[in-house]
This record gives structure tokens, C-alpha cells and sequence, in this order.
């Protein structure tokens, strides 16, 4: 099946710094998504970009799906950006939204 | 528009019992999906239904799990005679289409078994 990897898997940012998180995929996929799931467990929508760029306040995103991965910025981090943050894709061939393993970000006040 | 809804957020049970988890789709969404997230882990796939449908279960257990959609009410995930290692966050996501469209996902329920 395919593999999602992110990247870094673990991450500490000072408040007020800019970050990108990287999400590489095996396979060709027409769905990619990018979610925030926060200290208390909730899974939050941040981006739907299978393809391009998108930008939603201090967050943004790119996919290039010809080359397979996808990258999510956030400027000017605050301690409410501290949480995990999955990349999930669906493939050509299925229809199933498979999640990566992660990055976890803690920002320090 | 009230997004996915689940109940309950936490649940507790014992060895042996039996555990409801029930999801209400946003409105006018007809598939929901379910998904099991370990401690520190990602969220992994279970379970694909419409409306009174099994779509795809290749990701439940086969034994004790089962799930439902059925034609007037919540989605509703039972694990019976539920061990420690069923202690986990369940999430439910609900799309207008089909998965290749976007997914939104409930709150999600967690289960603790003593």
C-alpha cells in the first residue's frame, strides 16, 4: 500500500516562528489533506489540496502531486498551534484516507 | 450546520462488556467512515458505510467489532466483550460523496477498559 511519511516527527518552535512540515507519498493520489489535531484530542480540518496552493490566515499549503508531497507553513507560530499534524492521501486506486504518522509541534511561549 | 456529532466523548467499560459509540453525519452527508487512533499513533482506517451498506470493513477486527448505518439514525460502532486493547480514541468522518472528496471528522469517542 502506499507510504505517507512526514517529517520532521517531532518539532519546537519558539512563539513568533515560521515552520514547514513536509508530507511525502508513494503513490499518485487525488486527495490530500491536512488536519491539526490539538492537545485535546480534536481533529481539526486545516487544508483539502490535492493539488496547488492554498492559504487560510498564518497557515498554508502546497501540493505538487507530480512530484508527491505536500508542504504546510505556519507563520508566526503561537502556543495554540501546539498539537500533532497529520497529512492523509487517497490513492488513484482506492477510495481510503490514509493518514501519516505525524509531526508534533510544541510551541514555547 | 452542526458538524459530525458523537457520542458519548468518553466512555469506560470493563473487561468483557459491550461498547456503543454512535455518529450522527454532518447534514446531507450519506457516507461515514469510522477510525481507530492508538495512543500516539495515526488514525487508521476501520470500517466504510452508506446508508443501510457495508462498504468496506477490511480495517475492523474480525471478531467483536461490528458497525451499522442504518436508514434513519446514527452510525453506530459496537465492540463486544471489549479487552484493554481496545482502549482507544474512534473517530467518525462523514463526506456528501464519495472518500476521494473531503472528509470531516467528529470529535471522537474515548474508549478506556478496565
Amino acid at each position: 500500500g502506499i507510504q505517507v511519511e512526514q517529517s520532521p516527527p517531532d518539532l519546537i518552535l519558539q512563539e513568533g516562528a515560521n515552520s514547514t512540515l513536509r508530507c511525502n507519498f508513494s503513490d499518485s493520489v487525488n486527495n490530500l489533506q491536512w488536519f491539526h489535531q490539538n492537545p485535546w484530542g480534536q481533529l481539526i480540518n486545516l487544508f483539502y489540496i490535492p493539488s496547488g496552493t492554498k492559504q487560510n490566515g498564518r497557515l498554508s499549503a502546497t501540493t505538487v502531486a507530480t512530484e508527491r508531497y505536500s508542504l504546510l507553513y505556519i507563520s508566526s507560530s503561537q502556543t495554540t498551534d501546539s498539537g500533532v499534524y497529520f497529512c492523509a492521501v487517497v490513492t488513484d486506486s482506492s477510495y481510503k484516507l490514509i493518514f501519516g504518522s505525524g509531526t508534533r509541534l510544541l510551541v514555547r511561549p | 450546520n452542526a458538524g459530525v456529532m458523537q457520542n458519548p466523548r468518553h466512555l469506560v467499560r470493563r473487561r468483557g462488556q459491550e461498547a456503543r459509540l454512535r455518529c450522527s453525519p454532518m447534514k446531507g452527508h450519506s457516507h461515514v467512515y469510522w477510525y481507530r487512533q492508538l495512543p500516539e499513533e495515526g488514525l487508521k482506517f476501520m470500517v466504510y458505510l452508506q446508508k443501510e451498506n457495508i462498504i468496506d470493513e477490511s480495517g475492523m477486527p474480525k471478531e467483536r467489532f461490528s458497525a451499522e448505518f442504518p436508514k434513519e439514525g446514527p452510525s453506530i460502532l459496537r465492540i463486544q466483550q471489549v479487552v484493554r486493547g481496545d482502549s482507544a480514541a474512534y473517530f467518525c468522518a462523514s463526506s456528501p460523496r464519495t472518500i476521494r472528496g473531503e472528509l470531516f471528522f467528529g470529535e471522537g469517542s474515548r474508549l478506556t477498559v478496565l
